[in-house]
């Protein structure tokens, strides 16, 4: 069965350092790919998505992402973080083949100080 | 446009009981999925339905159960609750063909006791 890792659980930074999250993926098939967020008390929101063409994405709020089909990663960036990201991100995957149903992995609490 | 709204927000019920959780999902979307979020967990698969039929299940067990309504609304039903079913409950909404452009609920927050 597919999984997804997020390695880093808990991140702190301060205001106007650089992000990086890490997403891994086990299969080895067509993908889709998505990070989510979830700010306090919240729905789930979608930052940015990659289905197929150039594998850097961006998203809202600044947020870019990479496909390196490769090492099955999917990471998370943006080069100036502020007070406001401050949530929990998702990295998410949906198998070509297998419909709308979406892996998720275990999440990254992000907190930046002001 | 309206988001998905589901009902209620929290909720307690005892081991052994049956609850009912149910979804609006947003206006033109006819897609509904849900999914078990444990506490320090990502979202895990329940089910998804379609047209009022069942879409695609994860590795939940029969007592977890589901309806969608003609106007695509939807509800979860979970028998036999057990404490390990304490989680929040998301539901998400989309539009075949909208390259999976879900929108999430707030989610039901139950806890079992």
């Amino acid at each position: 069965a597919q999984s997804v890792s997020q390695h880093n659980h808990h991140v702190i930074l301060s205001e106007a350092a650089s992000l990086e999250l890490g997403c891994n993926y086990s299969y080895g098939g067509t993908v889709n790919l998505f990070w989510y967020v979830q700010y306090p008390g919240q729905h789930l929101q979608l930052l940015l998505k990659y289905f197929s063409g150039d594998p850097l994405v961006k998203g809202i709020k600044g947020f870019e992402a990479e496909f390196i089909k490769s090492k099955f990663s999917f990471n998370l960036r943006k080069p100036s973080v502020q007070w406001s990201d401050t949530a929990e991100y998702f990295c998410a995957v949906n198998l070509g083949d297998a419909g709308n149903m979406l892996t998720f992995g275990g999440g990254t609490r992000l907190m930046v100080k002001p | 446009e309206t988001g998905v709204t589901q009902s209620p927000t929290h909720l307690i019920k005892t081991r052994g009981q049956q609850v009912t959780l149910r979804c609006s999902s947003q206006s033109g979307h006819n897609t509904v999925s849900w999914y078990q979020q444990a506490l320090g967990q990502g979202p895990q698969f329940i089910f998804q339905y379609y047209r009022e039929e069942e879409n695609g299940r994860g590795n939940f067990p029969p007592r977890f159960s589901g309806l969608q309504f003609p106007n695509y609304s939807s509800e979860l039903n979970v028998n036999a609750l057990e404490l390990d079913d304490s989680a929040l409950y998301l539901c998400a909404s989309s539009n075949t063909g909208a390259n999976y452009g879900y929108t999430f609920g707030s989610g039901t927050r139950l806890t079992v006791v």
